[in-house]
């Protein structure tokens, strides 16, 4: 079982929907909780990190981290063609500098 | 600001050939650095890390090797590539005292034949 679990997608919405994206883990040290977004052939870069169990919500991405259920999820309101991306979560334990990342999920934004 | 330049962008190479990838960082001292390798479709793997000149842990036993010769220089080696070598070598840097920074490089994409 590997320790961050994604779906792989794709995920197609029309622009203007509302994505929806989740990873589950098994790593109950997990603390710090990260969502990045990739573009084709690039980095990834960073969008969210949140720590505790919550919300947070920057512009149109809301971060959730539900750490009894060993859960994360990232919303996208009002998506664009521009979010067209695979969007990888990524978390942590506490010590260390391991950075454990689920597979990606890769959504596809239609105009 | 800092910076992390990563190269070559693309790079095919025969099988058994050497490797050498090189990553820099500029604008910030003592850096941790990374070496990640994404397979197509996948999420990413943690190679090596290193918190300082001369230390480096290994994650995954392979044939690959990693240097830090200079505090904002890594460097991913092989002696001998495998076509399973084949992949998105990523780079990244990370403030020693933040726990969520960490900020990648634009990537080299290994193609072994």
């Amino acid at each position: 079982q590997k320790e961050v679990e994604q779906d792989p997608g794709p995920l197609s919405v029309p622009e203007g929907a509302i994505v929806s994206l989740n990873c589950t883990y098994s790593n109950s040290a997990f603390q710090y909780f990260m969502w990045y977004r990739q573009y084709s052939r690039k980095g990834p870069e960073l969008l969210m990190y949140t720590y505790s169990s919550g919300n947070k919500e920057d512009g149109r991405f809301t971060a959730q981290v539900d750490k009894s259920s060993k859960y994360i999820s990232l919303f996208i309101r009002d998506s664009q063609p521009s979010d067209s991306a695979t969007y990888l979560c990524a978390m942590r334990e506490a010590a260390g500098n391991k950075l454990t990342f689920g597979g990606g999920t890769r959504v596809l934004v239609k105009p | 600001s800092q910076t992390i330049h990563q190269w070559p962008a693309t790079l095919v190479q025969p099988v058994g050939s050497p490797l050498s990838l090189e990553c820099t960082v500029e604008g910030t001292s003592n850096p941790n650095l990374y070496w990640y390798r994404q397979a197509a479709g996948r999420g990413l793997q943690l190679l090596f890390y290193s918190v300082g000149i001369g230390q480096i842990s290994s994650e995954v036993p392979q044939n690959l090797s990693a240097s830090r010769p200079q505090d904002r220089q890594f460097i991913l080696s092989s002696k001998k590539l495998l076509l399973s070598d084949s992949g998105f070598y990523l780079c990244a840097w990370k403030p020693p005292w933040d726990a969520y920074g960490y900020t990648f490089g634009s990537g080299t994409r290994l193609t072994v034949v």
